[in-house]
């Protein structure tokens, strides 16, 4: 397996647009994370989802933020509209079975709003 | 929610030294993770240590779990330069979603040749 694939490696954007981040996870991974890292808030956990079903997304700092995985081997997280605050470097992971197992990260997004 | 806090924030080393990297973490846990990441690239997974284990070794690290302190470190023995990475340990809370898996903010090792 080429292990968790992320896309675009690298996105600018302007203020009000709209961002779509995507992730293939491994193949027989159940889980599959969305993190949010910046210097001054770290790693954040944004959304899991357990079987392609989103189970906590308490870390989705707002509406504007919403992710999707129509199936085992895709997810989106999507930003519209964006804001300059919203530049971070975003990582999708995924894992055979949550927090009890070795979570596989991408290489992220970095993503950067003018 | 939990989250592991590292400590140092930050170390310098001359290569061959060891380092120790500490962290905290505040209620009951599954296991505990800790990670590795290098300038610009996701995070790799080091070490997994389970709540009733003390201590796991794997090449030249070595982790300990203090359930009673809730705290654990990681040792990296005769270090390289090429250990000059961020490391992080994750935590999820015991009886909690099986999906938290928690970071902290990490420490940053600069290894010197």
């Amino acid at each position: 397996d080429a292990g968790v694939i992320q896309s675009p490696r690298h996105e600018v954007t302007e203020m009000g647009q709209e961002v779509t981040l995507r992730c293939k996870p491994i193949s027989g991974h159940d889980y599959l994370f969305w993190y949010r890292q910046t210097m001054m808030r770290g790693l954040e956990l944004l959304i899991y989802f357990n079987n392609n079903v989103p189970i906590d997304d308490s870390g989705m700092p707002e509406d504007r933020f919403s992710a999707k995985m129509p199936n085992a081997s895709f997810s989106t997280l999507k930003i519209q509209p964006s804001e300059p605050r919203d530049s971070a470097v975003y990582f999708c992971a995924s894992s055979l079975r949550g927090r009890n197992t070795e979570a596989f990260f991408g290489q992220g997004t970095r993503l950067t709003v003018v | 929610s939990q989250q592991g806090e590292e400590d140092p924030q930050a170390l310098s080393i001359q290569e061959g030294e060891n380092a120790t990297m500490n962290c905290s973490y505040k209620t009951s846990i599954n296991n505990l993770q800790w990670y590795r990441q290098n300038s610009g690239r996701g995070l790799v997974h080091l070490i997994l240590i389970r709540s009733n284990e003390r201590e796991k070794h794997s090449g030249r690290l070595r982790v300990t779990l203090d359930t009673s302190k809730k705290s654990s470190s990681l040792l990296i023995t005769a270090s390289r330069a090429a250990d000059t990475a961020s490391y992080f340990c994750a935590t999820g809370d015991y009886g909690g979603s099986q999906g938290n898996l928690i970071f902290g903010k990490g420490t940053k090792l600069s290894v010197k040749p």
